[in-house]
Protein backbone atom coordinates (compact mmCIF):
# COMPACT_ATOMS: atom_id res chain seq x y z
CA UNK A 1 0.00 0.00 0.00
CA UNK A 2 2.04 3.51 -1.12
CA UNK A 3 1.94 6.27 0.74
CA UNK A 4 1.15 9.70 -0.10
CA UNK A 5 2.99 9.96 -3.61
CA UNK A 6 4.34 13.58 -4.30
CA UNK A 7 5.79 14.75 -7.78
CA UNK A 8 8.40 16.05 -8.54
CA UNK A 9 10.83 15.82 -5.30
CA UNK A 10 12.47 19.41 -6.61
CA UNK A 11 11.19 21.27 -9.16
CA UNK A 12 12.94 24.47 -9.95
CA UNK A 13 11.49 27.15 -12.10
CA UNK A 14 12.32 31.00 -13.40
CA UNK A 15 10.69 33.77 -12.31
CA UNK A 16 7.31 34.19 -14.33
CA UNK A 17 7.14 30.27 -15.51
CA UNK A 18 4.60 28.18 -13.83
CA UNK A 19 4.90 25.38 -11.00
CA UNK A 20 2.99 22.26 -11.10
CA UNK A 21 2.90 20.09 -8.10
CA UNK A 22 1.34 16.85 -7.89
CA UNK A 23 0.27 14.81 -5.11
CA UNK A 24 -0.84 11.30 -5.52
CA UNK A 25 -2.86 10.44 -1.90
CA UNK A 26 -3.68 7.07 -0.17
CA UNK A 27 -5.56 4.53 -1.66
CA UNK A 28 -8.81 5.04 -0.31
CA UNK A 29 -8.06 8.40 0.76
CA UNK A 30 -10.35 11.13 -0.78
CA UNK A 31 -9.50 14.45 1.42
CA UNK A 32 -6.34 15.84 0.21
CA UNK A 33 -4.58 18.76 2.24
CA UNK A 34 -1.93 21.19 0.99
CA UNK A 35 0.71 22.63 3.36
CA UNK A 36 3.45 24.88 2.59
CA UNK A 37 6.77 25.37 4.66
CA UNK A 38 8.87 28.56 4.14
CA UNK A 39 12.79 28.23 5.71
CA UNK A 40 12.66 28.01 9.07
CA UNK A 41 8.84 28.50 9.77
CA UNK A 42 6.62 25.66 10.46
CA UNK A 43 3.86 24.17 8.19
CA UNK A 44 0.93 26.75 6.94
CA UNK A 45 -2.65 25.01 5.51
CA UNK A 46 -3.09 26.18 2.09
CA UNK A 47 -6.15 24.53 0.69
CA UNK A 48 -8.03 21.28 2.07
CA UNK A 49 -10.06 19.43 -1.29
CA UNK A 50 -11.99 16.45 -1.97
CA UNK A 51 -12.73 14.67 -5.76
CA UNK A 52 -14.09 17.63 -7.49
CA UNK A 53 -14.42 19.93 -4.27
CA UNK A 54 -12.72 22.64 -2.99
CA UNK A 55 -13.54 22.73 0.70
CA UNK A 56 -11.59 25.21 2.13
CA UNK A 57 -9.15 27.44 0.53
CA UNK A 58 -8.59 30.27 3.24
CA UNK A 59 -4.66 29.53 3.26
CA UNK A 60 -3.94 30.07 -0.38
CA UNK A 61 -2.71 33.43 -1.53
CA UNK A 62 -5.54 35.43 -3.35
CA UNK A 63 -3.31 35.23 -6.65
CA UNK A 64 -1.42 32.90 -8.91
CA UNK A 65 -2.00 29.78 -6.64
CA UNK A 66 -4.47 27.28 -7.63
CA UNK A 67 -5.43 23.60 -6.57
CA UNK A 68 -7.66 21.20 -8.12
CA UNK A 69 -8.48 17.35 -7.27
CA UNK A 70 -10.06 15.53 -10.09
CA UNK A 71 -12.43 12.47 -10.28
CA UNK A 72 -9.27 10.98 -11.38
CA UNK A 73 -5.78 11.43 -11.52
CA UNK A 74 -3.79 13.52 -8.82
CA UNK A 75 -4.22 16.49 -7.16
CA UNK A 76 -2.33 19.31 -8.92
CA UNK A 77 -1.08 22.41 -6.88
CA UNK A 78 -0.55 25.36 -9.82
CA UNK A 79 1.57 28.15 -9.61
CA UNK A 80 1.46 30.95 -12.20
CA UNK A 81 4.62 33.26 -12.55
CA UNK A 82 6.14 32.17 -9.95
CA UNK A 83 8.25 34.69 -7.76
CA UNK A 84 11.35 34.06 -5.42
CA UNK A 85 9.05 34.31 -2.69
CA UNK A 86 7.09 31.14 -3.51
CA UNK A 87 10.33 28.91 -2.57
CA UNK A 88 9.24 26.59 -0.36
CA UNK A 89 8.19 23.28 0.65
CA UNK A 90 4.97 22.21 -0.02
CA UNK A 91 3.35 19.06 1.52
CA UNK A 92 0.70 17.18 0.35
CA UNK A 93 -1.70 15.04 3.11
CA UNK A 94 -4.47 12.99 2.74
CA UNK A 95 -6.86 10.91 4.78
CA UNK A 96 -9.81 8.87 4.99
CA UNK A 97 -13.64 10.60 4.85
CA UNK A 98 -14.57 11.42 8.30
CA UNK A 99 -10.86 10.80 10.06
CA UNK A 100 -7.91 12.86 10.85
CA UNK A 101 -5.65 10.37 10.57
CA UNK A 102 -3.43 12.22 8.28
CA UNK A 103 -0.44 10.93 5.94
CA UNK A 104 1.91 13.42 4.61
CA UNK A 105 3.82 13.02 1.53
CA UNK A 106 7.60 13.47 1.27
CA UNK A 107 7.22 17.00 -0.18
CA UNK A 108 7.84 19.34 -3.28
CA UNK A 109 10.99 21.41 -3.07
CA UNK A 110 10.46 24.41 -5.11
CA UNK A 111 13.29 26.43 -5.80
CA UNK A 112 12.26 29.94 -7.76
CA UNK A 113 15.74 31.17 -9.56
CA UNK B 1 -8.66 31.39 15.98
CA UNK B 2 -6.43 28.08 16.53
CA UNK B 3 -2.35 28.80 17.64
CA UNK B 4 0.29 26.64 18.43
CA UNK B 5 3.91 27.98 20.22
CA UNK B 6 6.84 25.55 20.71
CA UNK B 7 9.70 26.29 22.90
CA UNK B 8 12.32 27.82 20.90
CA UNK B 9 15.44 26.43 19.62
CA UNK B 10 17.17 24.79 18.61
CA UNK B 11 18.06 22.14 21.39
CA UNK B 12 21.44 20.36 21.42
CA UNK B 13 21.27 17.56 23.63
CA UNK B 14 23.72 14.51 24.38
CA UNK B 15 23.51 11.19 24.10
CA UNK B 16 21.30 9.22 26.84
CA UNK B 17 20.07 13.02 27.86
CA UNK B 18 16.60 13.88 29.41
CA UNK B 19 13.76 15.84 26.67
CA UNK B 20 11.34 18.28 27.02
CA UNK B 21 9.52 20.40 24.73
CA UNK B 22 7.06 22.68 25.99
CA UNK B 23 3.88 23.06 23.76
CA UNK B 24 1.22 25.53 24.26
CA UNK B 25 -1.69 26.63 22.38
CA UNK B 26 -5.09 28.19 21.75
CA UNK B 27 -8.32 26.88 20.67
CA UNK B 28 -11.97 26.87 20.90
CA UNK B 29 -13.57 23.98 21.80
CA UNK B 30 -11.69 20.59 22.21
CA UNK B 31 -9.08 20.07 19.67
CA UNK B 32 -6.59 16.86 18.81
CA UNK B 33 -3.65 17.39 19.67
CA UNK B 34 0.03 15.35 17.57
CA UNK B 35 3.45 15.62 17.78
CA UNK B 36 5.05 15.16 14.23
CA UNK B 37 8.58 14.60 13.60
CA UNK B 38 10.66 15.53 10.02
CA UNK B 39 14.12 14.11 9.23
CA UNK B 40 16.59 16.06 6.92
CA UNK B 41 14.74 15.75 3.26
CA UNK B 42 11.54 13.97 4.25
CA UNK B 43 7.88 14.76 4.83
CA UNK B 44 6.51 14.64 8.16
CA UNK B 45 5.77 11.69 10.25
CA UNK B 46 3.44 11.36 13.50
CA UNK B 47 4.51 10.34 16.34
CA UNK B 48 1.76 10.68 18.80
CA UNK B 49 -0.98 12.02 19.11
CA UNK B 50 -4.27 12.52 22.26
CA UNK B 51 -7.55 13.33 21.66
CA UNK B 52 -9.28 14.44 25.03
CA UNK B 53 -8.38 16.26 28.21
CA UNK B 54 -5.40 13.65 30.65
CA UNK B 55 -4.73 11.45 27.56
CA UNK B 56 -1.15 10.18 27.19
CA UNK B 57 0.29 9.41 23.72
CA UNK B 58 3.56 7.47 23.65
CA UNK B 59 5.44 6.19 21.02
CA UNK B 60 9.14 4.95 20.88
CA UNK B 61 9.76 6.08 24.07
CA UNK B 62 8.53 9.86 23.39
CA UNK B 63 5.24 10.64 25.74
CA UNK B 64 2.68 13.53 25.86
CA UNK B 65 0.05 14.57 28.09
CA UNK B 66 -3.17 16.65 27.09
CA UNK B 67 -3.37 19.18 29.99
CA UNK B 68 -6.93 21.00 28.99
CA UNK B 69 -6.10 22.95 32.48
CA UNK B 70 -2.52 24.31 31.40
CA UNK B 71 -3.17 23.95 27.55
CA UNK B 72 -0.05 22.66 27.08
CA UNK B 73 1.22 19.10 25.63
CA UNK B 74 5.30 18.86 26.42
CA UNK B 75 6.78 16.31 24.63
CA UNK B 76 9.53 14.38 26.56
CA UNK B 77 11.72 11.61 26.76
CA UNK B 78 13.86 9.99 29.08
CA UNK B 79 16.70 9.37 27.38
CA UNK B 80 17.80 10.34 23.41
CA UNK B 81 19.59 8.98 20.77
CA UNK B 82 21.79 10.40 17.73
CA UNK B 83 18.87 9.07 15.82
CA UNK B 84 16.29 11.15 17.45
CA UNK B 85 17.90 14.47 15.44
CA UNK B 86 15.16 16.05 13.96
CA UNK B 87 12.43 18.60 13.51
CA UNK B 88 9.78 18.04 16.10
CA UNK B 89 6.59 20.08 15.16
CA UNK B 90 3.49 20.41 17.70
CA UNK B 91 -0.07 20.50 16.04
CA UNK B 92 -3.47 20.57 16.69
CA UNK B 93 -6.87 20.01 14.91
CA UNK B 94 -10.37 21.73 15.80
CA UNK B 95 -12.46 18.75 15.04
CA UNK B 96 -15.98 20.51 14.42
CA UNK B 97 -16.73 23.43 12.34
CA UNK B 98 -15.15 24.86 9.65
CA UNK B 99 -11.42 23.99 11.11
CA UNK B 100 -12.50 19.77 11.11
CA UNK B 101 -9.21 18.29 9.40
CA UNK B 102 -7.14 21.33 9.08
CA UNK B 103 -3.73 21.07 11.33
CA UNK B 104 -2.67 24.18 12.87
CA UNK B 105 1.44 23.84 13.39
CA UNK B 106 3.75 25.62 15.50
CA UNK B 107 7.11 26.63 14.22
CA UNK B 108 8.78 23.60 14.80
CA UNK B 109 12.07 22.96 17.42
CA UNK B 110 15.08 21.23 15.59
CA UNK B 111 16.94 18.80 18.28
CA UNK B 112 20.37 17.67 17.45
CA UNK B 113 21.86 14.74 19.84
CA UNK B 114 25.56 14.10 20.18
CA UNK B 115 27.24 11.25 21.09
Amino acid sequence: NAGVMQNPRHLVRRRGQEARLRCSPMKGHSHVYWYRQLPEEGLKFMVYLQKENIIDESGMPKERFSAEFPKEGPSILRIQQVVRGDSAAYFCASSPPGDIRYTFGSGTRLTVV
Amino acid sequence: GNSVTQMEGPVTLSEEAFLTINCTYTATGYPSLFWYVQYPGEGLQLLLKATKADDKGSNKGFEATYRKETTSFHLEKGSVQVSDSAVYFCALINAGGTSYGKLTFGQGTILTVHP
